[in-house]
């Protein structure tokens, strides 16, 4: 069982779909994030949540709603995305600040 | 915004050879994280310095934090094809506490 589990890995989705992404992470951590990973551009964070609450949001669309309904799981909902939108959505969970990242799920917006 | 310049951006070397990669800032880092990235993966931590001057040794990395905490490099000697991958540092400025992140330096050693 790894530390940070994400799925789907991949995802085909027009931009008229609604999907989700899924994180879950079995080490005890109090803090999760969500990260954009795009060809050419440093890791972008997107949001972080502690102990369940959100606690930074760093200006991202609203066609991608964040939910975290216990310290131990972290989704990310996808609706009426663009193209530019393509990229490896990771997630990562920490209690120290180093973190710890899953998988990434693979987004491809048509 | 905190910039991390990274370089190179892209290095391209035989098994068996030494490389260094280099991580700046212009300000004060709080800590500096070492990352490496493997395609399909997720980055994995490698090593987080925090005193100016630091060196770590992990294997065959050799991770130095600079003496003004400014900029930091990783040496790996003997490269070998496992070592593949994007090299990533993050540091956190000031009371800042979340991470951010340069663009990486993509390394590829072949056999």
């Amino acid at each position: 069982e790894t530390g940070v589990t994400q799925t789907p890995r991949h995802l085909v989705m027009g931009m008229t779909n609604k999907k989700s992404l899924k994180c879950e992470q079995h080490l005890g951590h109090n803090a999760m994030y969500w990260y954009k990973q795009s060809a050419k551009k440093p890791l972008e964070l997107m949001f972080v949540y502690n102990f369940k609450e959100q606690t930074e949001n760093n200006s991202v669309p609203s066609r991608f709603s964040p939910e975290c309904p216990n310290s131990s799981h972290l989704f990310l909902h996808l609706h009426t995305l663009q193209p530019e939108d393509s990229a490896l959505y990771l997630c990562a969970s920490t209690n120290t600040g180093e973190l710890f990242f899953g998988e990434g799920s693979r987004l491809t917006v048509l | 915004t905190q910039l991390l310049e990274q370089s190179p951006q892209f290095l391209s070397i035989q098994e068996g050879e030494n490389l260094t990669v280099y991580c700046n800032s212009s300000s004060v880092f709080s800590s500096l994280q070492w990352y490496r990235q493997e395609p399909g993966e997720g980055p994995v931590l490698l090593v987080t310095v925090v005193t100016g001057g630091e060196v770590k040794k992990l294997k065959r990395l050799t991770f130095q934090f600079g003496d003004a905490r400014k900029d930091s490099s990783l040496h790996i000697t003997a490269a070998q094809p496992g070592d593949t991958g994007l090299y990533l540092c993050a540091g956190v400025w000031g009371l800042r506490s979340t991470l951010t992140f340069g663009k990486g330096t993509m390394l590829l050693v072949s056999p």
